[in-house]
């Protein structure tokens, strides 16, 4: 089935900084979702991005699908910003018929 | 307000027992997942259901049950047979499988 790699795997951040996280993935997929899993556990949808770019406020995501990967870029981070970040991925018809997660970024931004 | 809604947050079980989680949702969407997430790691795939009494494994499904009777609602049971089920438990839905996925808030289940 299809393999997916996010980097790196810890990052700490002083607030105000900019951070790239990166989803790697090993197949062709036509769904990839980022979210944000808050310190109570529930994740928050950030980006649906198959392929190209989006941006929401502070942060934006680019998935170039013929390449395999994904970044998310958040910009200005700020404490509220710290979590697990997860990529997900899906080949929906094909092989791979569900949303498979990565392993996740641990993002903590201090003050 | 529309969304997904997981009862309870927080579920104690003795070793033996069987316990039924619930899911809830309101976005009248056909697909509905059943996922485990175990500390420092990632969600994997308990059960997916894309309608209404049809349902599949998905990568852990073993001392799992599911049922999928009606559209907002897909239960999941975990039985006695499933060796370690300590863990937190979530539950997802999108329009139709493969489009984008919506989570609840999760059920922390742990065995005493």
């Amino acid at each position: 089935g299809i393999q997916v790699e996010q980097s790196p795997p810890d990052l700490i951040l002083q607030e105000g900084a900019n951070s790239t996280l990166r989803c790697n993935f090993s197949d062709s997929v036509n769904n990839l979702q980022w979210f944000h899993q808050n310190p109570w556990g529930q994740l928050i949808n950030l980006f649906y991005i198959p392929s190209g770019t989006k941006q929401n406020g502070r942060l934006s995501a680019t998935t170039v699908a013929t390449e395999r990967y994904s970044l998310l870029y958040i910009s200005s981070s700020q404490t509220t910003d710290s979590g697990v970040y997860f990529c997900a991925v899906g080949n929906y018809g094909g092989a791979t018929n569900k949303l498979i997660f990565g392993t996740g970024t641990l993002l903590a931004v201090q003050p | 307000d529309g969304g997904i809604t997981q009862s309870p947050k927080y579920l104690f079980r003795k070793e033996g027992q069987n316990v039924t989680l619930s899911c809830e949702q309101n976005l009248n969407h056909d697909a509905m997942y059943w996922y485990r997430q175990d500390p420092g790691q990632g969600l994997r795939l308990i059960y997916y259901s894309q309608i209404v009494n049809d349902f599949q494994k998905g990568d852990i499904a073993e001392g799992y049950s599911v049922s999928r009777e009606k559209k907002e609602s897909f239960p999941l049971t975990v039985t006695s047979a499933q060796k370690n089920p300590t863990a937190f438990y979530l539950c997802a839905s999108s329009g139709q499988i493969g489009t984008e996925a919506f989570f609840g808030q999760g059920t922390r289940l742990t065995v005493v």
